[in-house]
């Protein structure tokens, strides 16, 4: 089946460790999103990727990282310089035009303690 | 002010009853995206318009460009409806969305 997947569905990190969220699609799509989720707010662009070997920083880029080696992979590196790391990492891949459209995996929540 | 403001942000109905869930936009946008996030977390696409009106099931949804609102209408609602419903706003690879509207259906 065509999707996109996250791993894992939670995830649990001691403060001050870099943790990596995967984030995989295999729908032959070209553009890929991380996004952050807190309670009451909205979702929050924090990378995005229209095309393999590039990345563009979005609203909130500070203290992650990623990198774009394969289309089908968008992995997301949380750094111990993000100071509030805990929350629901959604993950998602766009096509039509301008990449509007947008498919999303089923989430990653992390839990630093 | 958000840039993209959802009404109300909790809402509880009786199985049956029609629902209204209310999104108001500031930005300049290309389209307007409604979505479902279950209680797992995974968030679906229920529809992406530009204009008019779009129906799918017992699902319709509006947008008035001019006045920078859409809703989102349930008719006959059903307690598997129960999710959060986002609303997005798209332009120019720049997506940004409303904080969410709680459902609730009860029977």
């Amino acid at each position: 089946d065509g999707g996109i997947t996250q791993s894992p569905k939670y995830l649990f990190r001691k403060e001050g460790q870099n943790v990596t969220l995967s984030c995989e699609q295999n729908l032959n799509h070209d553009a890929m999103y991380w996004y952050r989720q807190d309670p009451g707010q909205g979702l929050r662009l924090i990378y995005y990727s229209q095309i393999v070997n590039d990345f563009q920083k979005g609203d909130i880029a500070e203290g992650y990282s990623v990198s774009r080696e394969k289309k089908e992979s968008f992995p997301l590196t949380v750094t111990s310089a993000q100071k509030n790391p805990t929350a629901f990492y959604l993950c998602a891949s766009g096509q039509g035009k301008d990449y509007n459209e947008q498919f999303f995996g089923p989430g990653t929540r992390l839990t630093v303690l | 002010k958000n840039e993209v403001e959802q009404s109300p942000q909790n809402l509880t109905a009786q199985e049956g009853e029609f629902i209204t869930i209310n999104c108001s936009y500031s930005v300049g946008i290309s389209a307007l995206h409604w979505l479902q996030q279950h209680p797992g977390g995974g968030i679906v696409s229920l529809f992406m318009l530009s204009s008019g009106k779009k129906k799918h099931g017992r699902l319709i949804a509006t947008i008035n460009i001019q006045e920078k609102h859409s809703s989102l209408h349930i008719t006959a609602s059903h307690p598997r409806d129960s999710a959060v419903y986002i609303c997005a706003a798209y332009n120019n690879n720049d997506m940004r969305f409303g904080a969410g509207t709680r459902l609730t259906v009860k029977p």
